[in-house]
């Protein structure tokens, strides 16, 4: 139990242009998902918290205009990289955390497979 | 805001040897610890959590101790396999920033042969 899925994968694009990355929570509603971006060799940077119904709340220095997230369901939230370039290569990856009594316990975060981004 | 530093950043140990790594957190409120394992490429992996009211979890190889006097949680892996080779990262949660977790720096643990 516990799944988290993310799409695309990995994309590829051309700078200026935008980005939308799923992520689903596939076998339990999520509260809360965490948007994280991760660069080679380093951790993982949260940059934004997304709640179902509400808007996201964004870290110190994330562009909130810059990357758009819609939570619409509890198991469905999007990041969309607008005006991508190529600073804006990375790994994303996202995680979901279930809703009281739900599987595992309330903080735990389960993440999705990652969304490799190369803006050429 | 939270900070959790980590250390060591690269560990080597033989296989069959034990590994610890450890953690302090800055928030004395944090009450979540979870340990998560990365290979490269892929999710992050929770291999072990602990909440602030236990001193020490185990799971098979696997053991988390805390020491809240201190702010510090460690990771200990024991009779280390080739495969348990990944990078761990440590987090805590604390308590004024909803389910935030902040994520330490890593440790990239090689077990070699």
């Amino acid at each position: 139990g516990a799944v988290v899925s993310q799409h695309p994968s990995w994309v590829i694009c051309k700078s200026g242009t935008s980005v939308k990355i799923e992520c689903r929570s596939l076998d339990f509603q999520a509260t809360t998902m965490f948007w994280y971006r991760q660069f080679p060799k380093q951790s993982l940077m949260l940059m934004a918290t997304s709640n179902e119904g509400s808007k996201a709340t964004y870290e110190q220095g994330v562009e909130k205009d810059k990357f758009l997230i819609n939570h619409a369901s509890l198991t469905l939230s999007t990041l969309t990289v607008t005006s991508a370039h190529p600073e804006d290569s990375s790994f994303y990856i996202c995680s979901a955390t279930p809703v009281s009594g739900g599987a595992g316990m309330v903080e735990t975060q389960y993440f999705g497979p990652g969304t490799r981004l190369l803006v050429l | 805001g939270e900070n959790v530093e980590q250390h060591p950043s690269t560990l080597s140990v033989q296989e069959g040897d034990s590994a610890v790594i450890k953690c302090t957190y800055s928030d004395s409120a944090s009450n979540y610890f979870p340990w998560y394992k990365q290979e490269l490429g892929k999710r992050p992996q929770l291999i072990i959590d602990i909440r602030s009211n236990v001193g020490e979890k185990k799971d098979q190889r696997i053991a988390v101790t805390l020491n809240k006097t201190a702010k510090h949680f460690s990771l200990h892996i024991t009779e280390t396999q080739p495969e348990d080779s990944a990078v761990y990262f440590c987090a805590a949660r604390f308590t004024g920033g909803g389910n935030k977790l902040t994520f330490g720096t890593g440790t990239q643990l090689k077990v070699e042969l």
